[in-house]
Protein backbone atom coordinates (compact mmCIF):
# COMPACT_ATOMS: atom_id res chain seq x y z
CA UNK A 1 0.00 0.00 0.00
CA UNK A 2 1.55 3.32 -0.80
CA UNK A 3 1.47 5.76 1.64
CA UNK A 4 3.09 9.21 2.32
CA UNK A 5 3.45 10.45 6.07
CA UNK A 6 3.86 13.83 7.18
CA UNK A 7 5.81 15.00 10.41
CA UNK A 8 7.41 18.51 11.29
CA UNK A 9 4.35 21.10 11.33
CA UNK A 10 3.61 23.36 14.72
CA UNK A 11 3.09 26.59 15.67
CA UNK A 12 6.25 29.00 14.46
CA UNK A 13 6.36 32.46 14.80
CA UNK A 14 6.41 35.27 11.92
CA UNK A 15 9.86 35.15 10.46
CA UNK A 16 10.77 31.83 12.15
CA UNK A 17 11.56 28.79 10.00
CA UNK A 18 10.06 25.02 10.10
CA UNK A 19 11.41 22.12 8.46
CA UNK A 20 8.62 19.28 7.04
CA UNK A 21 9.41 15.77 6.05
CA UNK A 22 7.60 12.90 4.08
CA UNK A 23 8.36 9.62 4.32
CA UNK A 24 7.32 7.33 1.83
CA UNK A 25 6.36 3.41 1.74
CA UNK A 26 4.97 1.24 -0.66
CA UNK A 27 6.49 2.00 -3.87
CA UNK A 28 10.03 2.99 -5.99
CA UNK A 29 10.49 6.54 -4.49
CA UNK A 30 13.35 7.37 -6.86
CA UNK A 31 11.05 6.77 -9.92
CA UNK A 32 8.28 9.76 -9.09
CA UNK A 33 7.89 13.52 -8.86
CA UNK A 34 6.71 14.41 -5.81
CA UNK A 35 4.72 17.53 -4.60
CA UNK A 36 4.18 19.73 -1.86
CA UNK A 37 0.44 21.22 -1.66
CA UNK A 38 -0.95 23.03 1.29
CA UNK A 39 -4.34 24.25 2.29
CA UNK A 40 -5.59 27.13 4.43
CA UNK A 41 -7.92 25.90 6.97
CA UNK A 42 -11.72 26.55 5.71
CA UNK A 43 -10.15 27.07 2.32
CA UNK A 44 -9.20 25.68 -1.09
CA UNK A 45 -5.71 24.09 -2.66
CA UNK A 46 -2.46 26.28 -2.92
CA UNK A 47 0.18 23.74 -5.14
CA UNK A 48 3.50 24.75 -2.97
CA UNK A 49 6.55 22.96 -5.10
CA UNK A 50 7.86 19.87 -6.60
CA UNK A 51 10.71 17.60 -7.45
CA UNK A 52 12.19 15.53 -9.85
CA UNK A 53 12.74 11.96 -9.21
CA UNK A 54 16.52 12.10 -8.36
CA UNK A 55 16.09 15.74 -7.20
CA UNK A 56 18.12 17.75 -9.83
CA UNK A 57 15.05 20.36 -10.37
CA UNK A 58 12.12 22.16 -8.37
CA UNK A 59 9.55 24.32 -9.23
CA UNK A 60 8.06 26.68 -6.71
CA UNK A 61 4.72 28.88 -6.49
CA UNK A 62 5.48 32.68 -6.54
CA UNK A 63 4.74 33.07 -3.07
CA UNK A 64 7.47 30.78 -1.67
CA UNK A 65 10.26 30.93 -3.97
CA UNK A 66 13.00 32.17 -2.26
CA UNK A 67 11.54 31.54 1.10
CA UNK A 68 10.92 27.40 1.00
CA UNK A 69 13.21 24.97 -0.44
CA UNK A 70 11.83 21.49 -1.76
CA UNK A 71 14.39 18.13 -1.66
CA UNK A 72 14.72 14.69 -1.20
CA UNK A 73 17.10 12.12 -0.26
CA UNK A 74 16.13 9.08 -2.09
CA UNK A 75 17.99 6.23 0.10
CA UNK A 76 15.71 7.49 2.31
CA UNK A 77 12.31 7.41 0.85
CA UNK A 78 11.68 10.87 2.33
CA UNK A 79 10.63 14.03 0.93
CA UNK A 80 11.02 17.64 2.65
CA UNK A 81 10.16 21.29 2.39
CA UNK A 82 12.51 23.81 4.31
CA UNK A 83 10.60 26.74 5.28
CA UNK A 84 11.89 30.02 6.18
CA UNK A 85 10.49 33.66 6.71
CA UNK A 86 7.35 32.45 7.81
CA UNK A 87 4.15 34.61 6.73
CA UNK A 88 1.31 34.49 8.95
CA UNK A 89 -0.43 33.35 5.25
CA UNK A 90 2.12 30.61 5.22
CA UNK A 91 -0.33 28.86 7.99
CA UNK A 92 -1.80 26.31 6.41
CA UNK A 93 -2.14 22.14 6.36
CA UNK A 94 0.60 21.04 4.17
CA UNK A 95 0.30 17.66 2.11
CA UNK A 96 2.69 15.46 0.41
CA UNK A 97 1.80 13.82 -2.80
CA UNK A 98 3.31 11.98 -5.13
CA UNK A 99 2.90 12.64 -8.82
CA UNK A 100 1.82 10.42 -11.50
CA UNK A 101 3.22 11.09 -14.62
CA UNK A 102 0.22 12.02 -17.33
CA UNK A 103 -2.57 11.36 -14.51
CA UNK A 104 -2.05 13.97 -10.93
CA UNK A 105 -1.32 13.89 -7.84
CA UNK A 106 -2.15 10.48 -6.30
CA UNK A 107 -2.26 9.57 -3.93
CA UNK A 108 -1.77 12.42 -0.67
CA UNK A 109 -0.20 12.37 2.82
CA UNK A 110 -3.10 13.26 5.54
CA UNK A 111 -1.29 16.44 6.26
CA UNK A 112 0.53 18.47 8.38
CA UNK A 113 -0.85 21.35 10.16
CA UNK A 114 1.69 24.83 10.00
CA UNK A 115 0.53 27.62 11.98
CA UNK A 116 2.33 30.92 11.35
CA UNK A 117 1.42 33.53 14.60
CA UNK A 118 2.79 35.75 17.65
CA UNK B 1 -0.72 31.56 -14.47
CA UNK B 2 -3.93 29.68 -15.87
CA UNK B 3 -6.97 30.22 -13.39
CA UNK B 4 -9.57 27.83 -13.03
CA UNK B 5 -13.37 29.09 -12.08
CA UNK B 6 -15.69 26.29 -10.44
CA UNK B 7 -19.20 26.73 -10.59
CA UNK B 8 -21.42 26.95 -8.43
CA UNK B 9 -19.71 27.37 -5.12
CA UNK B 10 -22.19 25.29 -3.81
CA UNK B 11 -24.57 22.58 -4.78
CA UNK B 12 -27.29 21.24 -3.52
CA UNK B 13 -28.55 17.69 -4.81
CA UNK B 14 -30.36 14.79 -3.21
CA UNK B 15 -29.62 11.29 -3.04
CA UNK B 16 -30.12 9.27 -6.18
CA UNK B 17 -29.99 12.49 -8.11
CA UNK B 18 -27.62 13.43 -10.86
CA UNK B 19 -25.08 16.15 -9.71
CA UNK B 20 -23.04 18.18 -12.32
CA UNK B 21 -19.86 20.44 -11.57
CA UNK B 22 -18.40 22.89 -14.08
CA UNK B 23 -15.04 24.32 -14.06
CA UNK B 24 -13.60 26.95 -16.57
CA UNK B 25 -9.82 28.16 -17.70
CA UNK B 26 -9.12 31.15 -18.05
CA UNK B 27 -7.54 29.77 -21.02
CA UNK B 28 -6.79 26.49 -22.78
CA UNK B 29 -5.84 23.47 -21.12
CA UNK B 30 -6.20 21.33 -23.48
CA UNK B 31 -7.59 17.59 -21.80
CA UNK B 32 -5.24 18.24 -18.99
CA UNK B 33 -7.69 18.37 -16.54
CA UNK B 34 -8.07 16.67 -13.07
CA UNK B 35 -10.32 16.54 -10.72
CA UNK B 36 -10.16 15.39 -6.81
CA UNK B 37 -12.79 14.84 -3.72
CA UNK B 38 -12.21 16.12 -0.54
CA UNK B 39 -14.37 14.60 2.58
CA UNK B 40 -13.95 16.64 5.87
CA UNK B 41 -10.94 16.03 8.00
CA UNK B 42 -9.36 13.98 4.73
CA UNK B 43 -6.79 14.17 2.24
CA UNK B 44 -7.84 14.69 -1.33
CA UNK B 45 -8.42 11.91 -3.69
CA UNK B 46 -8.14 11.98 -7.52
CA UNK B 47 -11.45 11.30 -9.27
CA UNK B 48 -10.87 11.84 -12.70
CA UNK B 49 -7.40 12.84 -15.00
CA UNK B 50 -7.04 14.00 -18.44
CA UNK B 51 -10.28 15.46 -18.10
CA UNK B 52 -12.46 12.19 -18.99
CA UNK B 53 -10.19 9.31 -17.21
CA UNK B 54 -11.38 7.50 -14.30
CA UNK B 55 -8.62 6.66 -11.69
CA UNK B 56 -8.35 3.47 -10.17
CA UNK B 57 -11.12 2.20 -7.99
CA UNK B 58 -13.68 5.53 -8.66
CA UNK B 59 -16.86 4.24 -9.41
CA UNK B 60 -18.40 4.25 -13.34
CA UNK B 61 -21.09 6.76 -11.82
CA UNK B 62 -18.62 9.16 -11.41
CA UNK B 63 -17.37 10.94 -15.54
CA UNK B 64 -15.54 13.88 -16.77
CA UNK B 65 -15.88 15.54 -20.25
CA UNK B 66 -14.91 18.75 -22.02
CA UNK B 67 -11.42 19.95 -23.61
CA UNK B 68 -9.91 23.35 -23.75
CA UNK B 69 -12.09 26.06 -21.22
CA UNK B 70 -15.12 24.12 -20.20
CA UNK B 71 -14.76 21.15 -18.18
CA UNK B 72 -17.84 19.11 -15.89
CA UNK B 73 -17.55 16.25 -13.57
CA UNK B 74 -20.90 14.13 -13.75
CA UNK B 75 -21.98 12.11 -10.92
CA UNK B 76 -25.02 10.16 -12.25
CA UNK B 77 -26.88 8.95 -9.19
CA UNK B 78 -25.44 10.63 -6.06
CA UNK B 79 -24.75 8.19 -3.08
CA UNK B 80 -24.14 9.17 0.75
CA UNK B 81 -20.41 9.09 0.63
CA UNK B 82 -20.30 11.26 -2.30
CA UNK B 83 -21.08 14.51 -1.01
CA UNK B 84 -18.05 16.80 -0.33
CA UNK B 85 -15.64 19.15 -2.12
CA UNK B 86 -14.50 18.36 -5.75
CA UNK B 87 -11.93 20.34 -7.32
CA UNK B 88 -10.57 20.79 -10.78
CA UNK B 89 -6.62 21.13 -11.75
CA UNK B 90 -4.75 21.78 -14.36
CA UNK B 91 -1.05 20.41 -15.47
CA UNK B 92 -0.81 22.18 -18.76
CA UNK B 93 0.93 25.26 -18.50
CA UNK B 94 2.92 24.87 -15.17
CA UNK B 95 4.43 26.10 -13.13
CA UNK B 96 2.69 26.27 -11.00
CA UNK B 97 0.00 23.86 -11.33
CA UNK B 98 -3.19 25.69 -10.37
CA UNK B 99 -6.84 24.60 -8.82
CA UNK B 100 -9.73 25.92 -9.16
CA UNK B 101 -11.64 27.31 -5.29
CA UNK B 102 -13.76 24.20 -5.10
CA UNK B 103 -17.39 23.17 -5.02
CA UNK B 104 -19.26 21.80 -1.99
CA UNK B 105 -21.72 19.38 -3.01
CA UNK B 106 -24.21 18.98 0.03
CA UNK B 107 -27.31 16.69 0.56
CA UNK B 108 -31.06 18.56 -0.15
Amino acid sequence: EVQLVESGGGLVQPGGSLRLSCAASGFTFSNYWMSWVRQAPGKGLEWVANITPDGSDKYYVDSVKGRFTVSRDNAKNSLYLQMNSLRADDTAFYYCAREVTGRGIDPWGQGTLVTVSS
Amino acid sequence: EIVLTQSPATLSVSPGERATLSCRASQSVSNYLIWYQQKPGQAPRLLIYDASNRATGIPARFSGSGSGTDFTLTISSLEPEDFAVYYCQQRSNWPPYTFGQGTKLEIK
